[in-house]
């Protein structure tokens, strides 16, 4: 079965570094999202992108965060200057439809392992 | 915000019993799904419902979703240790950007 697979697996970083997750998505996906969980917190939402272009971005995903899709089939999350409240969990997720409209196919995510962060 | 907020915010019970879930969301939708999180892992769907249905089934599954109310509700019938997971629902909004956007979970212990 298709899979978004995300690397690291774990990173270690000091605060003030940049720190760049990469994700391979499902290849006929269309649809990219960045999300974040805080240890034992709730999943909370960074960005979209759709048609290489940055679709909706949550207030965390400030000018420190950018995303990009350099190739076609890498989706990175770039934070360009950790801060301590940076550790986290972040999920990579992609869709094949946007969920939008009565004839859309359904919005379903599929989520990779996560990239844990922690920042010291 | 149209997160859904799922309660209880944890459940207990003993494997054979059944486990039930709410979320409540804010906004129109277009569809609500579920979807399972086994400790630090990524999340995995369970299943969907679309805003015109009211009821949906999959195995021991079953969701309902009641609009007028802003509310859906995941039924998990003869637990099983193995259903151990916190459960979340998510909802996507009908304009703006594509985002879903995820309840604050369920987390269940099933004792075997």
């Amino acid at each position: 079965e298709p899979e978004v697979t995300q690397t690291p697996s774990h990173q270690v970083t000091q605060m003030g570094q940049e720190v760049i997750l990469r994700c391979v998505p499902i290849s006929n996906h269309l649809y990219f999202y960045w999300y974040r969980q805080i240890l034992g917190q709730k999943v909370e939402f960074l960005v979209s992108f759709y048609n290489n272009e940055i679709s909706e971005k949550s207030e965390i995903f400030d000018d420190q965060f950018s995303v990009e899709r350099p190739d076609g089939s890498n989706f990175t999350l770039k934070i360009r200057s950790t801060k301590l409240e940076d550790s986290a969990m972040y999920f990579c997720a992609s869709s094949e439809f946007s969920g939008r409209g009565e004839i859309s196919g359904a919005n379903v995510l599929t989520f990779g392992a996560g990239s844990r962060l922690t920042v010291l | 915000s149209q997160q859904g907020e799922e309660d209880p915010q944890a459940l207990s019970i003993q494997e054979g019993e059944n486990a039930t879930m709410n979320c409540s969301y804010k906004t129109s939708i277009n569809n609500l799904q579920w979807y399972r999180q086994n400790s630090g892992r990524g999340l995995v769907h369970l299943i969907l419902i679309r805003s015109n249905e009211r009821e949906k089934h999959s195995g021991r599954l079953r969701v309902t979703l009641d609009t007028s109310k802003k509310s859906s509700s995941l039924l998990i019938t003869a637990s099983r240790a193995a259903d151990t997971a916190s459960y979340f629902c998510a909802t996507a909004g009908n304009t703006g950007g594509f985002k879903t956007i995820f309840g604050a979970g369920t987390r269940l212990f099933v004792k075997a």
